[in-house]
């Protein structure tokens, strides 16, 4: 079993719409939980961590972390073009950061 | 600006020759890390560093080196390297506990 899994996609979502991306872990002692926006040939940005059970929100951005059922999602509210990009989702275990392989999101305008 | 820092961005080398690249950051971060990004691997990380000093192994550090003398600089060896090594690197530093990572621009290496 892979240590962090995400559909690889590309998931298609129109415009304004919501884009819900999901991943899971395997290891439960994994502590923080993060998702990346990777543009295509630059580096990953930080949208935002998560590390305790519920929703956090940041703008547009929501993230759900669910220890129980070892999964974390991130919510794109009001999709715009310029979301179109590959999401990583990342899970902290001990010192170490695994990434899982991430998931293309395609904006339909 | 806050920033991560990587040089060279792109290197051609041949199997064998040593090489480093450098990174630098300006955040007075703690955690700083290597990662490498290859196509359906993803990014994998090969070497990490809690502080001055301390540095562990990530999932994949065979072939590669690192040292820690400073907190600000992270540069990363490799002493012999093999075409499997070509790859885009980044260099990432953030803070310790939640251990959120801010990237550098990537290097890219072609061993030949």
């Amino acid at each position: 079993q892979k240590e962090v899994e995400q559909n690889s996609g590309p998931l298609s979502v129109p415009e304004g719409a919501i884009a819900s991306l999901n991943c899971t872990y395997s290891d439960r002692g994994s502590q923080s939980f993060f998702w990346y926006r990777q543009y295509s040939g630059k580096s990953p940005e930080l949208i935002m961590f998560i590390y305790s059970n519920g929703d956090k929100e940041d703008g547009r951005f929501t993230a759900q972390l669910n220890k129980a059922s070892q999964y974390v999602s991130l919510l794109i509210r009001d999709s715009q073009p310029s979301d179109s990009a590959t999401y990583l989702c990342a899970v902290n275990r001990d010192d170490k950061i695994i990434f899982g392989k991430g998931t293309r999101l395609h904006i339909l305008p | 600006e806050a920033q991560v820092t990587q040089n060279p961005r792109y290197l051609i080398t041949v199997t064998g020759k040593k090489l480093t690249v450098t990174c630098s950051q300006n955040m007075n971060h703690e955690y700083m890390s290597w990662y490498r990004q290859d196509p359906g691997l993803g990014l994998r990380q090969i070497y990490y560093s809690m502080n001055v000093e301390v540095t562990d192994k990530g999932d994949v550090p065979e072939g590669y080196k690192v040292s820690r003398k400073e907190k600000r600089n992270f540069p990363l060896i490799l002493e012999s390297p093999s075409p499997n090594q070509t790859s885009l690197y980044f260099c990432a530093s953030g803070g310790v506990v939640p251990y959120e990572q801010y990237f550098g621009p990537g290097t890219r290496l072609t061993v030949t």
